[in-house]
C-alpha cells in the first residue's frame, strides 16, 4: 500500500500566491520528510527536508511544517513563481533505515500562472 | 565532478527483448539505488546496493536483475522486456547513513512496444 499520501495531483496558483501540498503518513518509524522538486527530463532534485523533532522549517520562500501527531507535513511555497512549475514529490524515510530507503508519494504538477 | 551519470536517456525495445539500463556515480556513494516513476505512482524502489557485492530488492524487483561488481557502477537489466516496464528509470546514490545527501540522474525513458 502507499507508504505516503500526496495531495492534489495538481495544482495551478498565480504568481505571487502560496502554495500548497499534503503528505500524510502511517509509519512512526518514519524520521526524515524531505521534499523533492522534478523539472522536466530531470531527475527530483532535494529542496528541503525536516526532522520530527521540530514543528516547522523554513529556507527562502519554502517552509515545511510537520504535525508528528497527525502524521503530516505539508510544502508551502509563498510568492510563488513561474520557475517554481515543476513536479513536487515528498518522502519519508528512516534515517538510520539497510539501504537508504524512501517512499515517496504520488507527485504534484504545479503550474505556477504569470 | 558529473554526479549520478545514466545512460542511454531514451531507449525503444520490443517485447521480449532484454537490455542493461547504466548507472555510474563519482561521488563514492556507497549506497545506489534504482526507482522507477509512472504517472499517479510516484517512484518506487527497485533495488538497491549498500556496497560493491551488496544487493537487496525493493517494492517492485520482479523482471530486473542488479548486480554491484564496482562501488561506481550499478546497472539494472530487464532479461524479457514487457510492456509494463514502460517507464521513466531513475538511479540514486547516497553516502552510508548520510540520506540528506541522496543524488538522482537524469533518469533513462524507456518504451517496451
Amino acid at each position: 500500500q502507499q507508504q505516503v499520501k500526496q495531495s492534489p495531483q495538481s495544482l495551478i496558483v498565480q504568481k505571487g500566491g502560496i502554495s500548497i501540498i499534503n503528505c500524510a503518513y502511517e509509519n512512526t518509524a518514519f524520521d526524515y520528510f524531505p521534499w523533492y522538486q522534478q523539472f522536466p527530463g530531470k531527475g527530483p532534485a532535494l529542496l528541503i527536508a525536516i526532522r520530527p523533532d521540530v514543528s516547522e522549517k523554513k529556507e527562502g520562500r519554502f517552509t515545511i511544517s510537520f504535525n508528528k501527531s497527525a502524521k503530516q507535513f505539508s510544502l508551502h511555497i509563498m510568492d510563488s513563481q513561474p520557475g517554481d512549475s515543476a513536479t513536487y514529490f515528498c518522502a519519508a524515510s528512516m534515517v538510520y533505515s539497510v539501504g537508504n530507503q524512501f517512499y515517496f508519494g504520488t507527485g504534484t504538477s504545479l503550474t505556477v500562472i504569470p | 565532478n558529473a554526479g549520478v551519470t545514466q545512460t542511454p536517456k531514451f531507449q525503444v525495445l520490443k517485447t521480449g527483448q532484454s537490455m542493461t539500463l547504466q548507472c555510474a556515480q563519482d561521488m563514492n556513494h556507497e549506497y545506489m539505488s534504482w526507482y522507477r516513476q509512472d504517472p499517479g505512482m510516484g517512484l518506487r524502489l527497485i533495488h538497491y546496493s549498500v556496497g560493491a557485492g551488496i544487493t537487496d530488492q525493493g517494492e517492485v524487483p520482479n523482471g530486473y536483475n542488479v548486480s554491484r561488481s564496482t562501488t561506481e557502477d550499478f546497472p539494472l537489466r530487464l532479461l524479457s522486456a514487457a510492456p509494463s516496464q514502460t517507464s521513466v528509470y531513475f538511479c540514486a546514490s547516497s553516502r552510508q547513513g548520510a540520506i540528506y545527501g541522496y543524488t538522482f540522474g537524469s533518469g533513462t525513458r524507456l518504451t517496451v512496444v
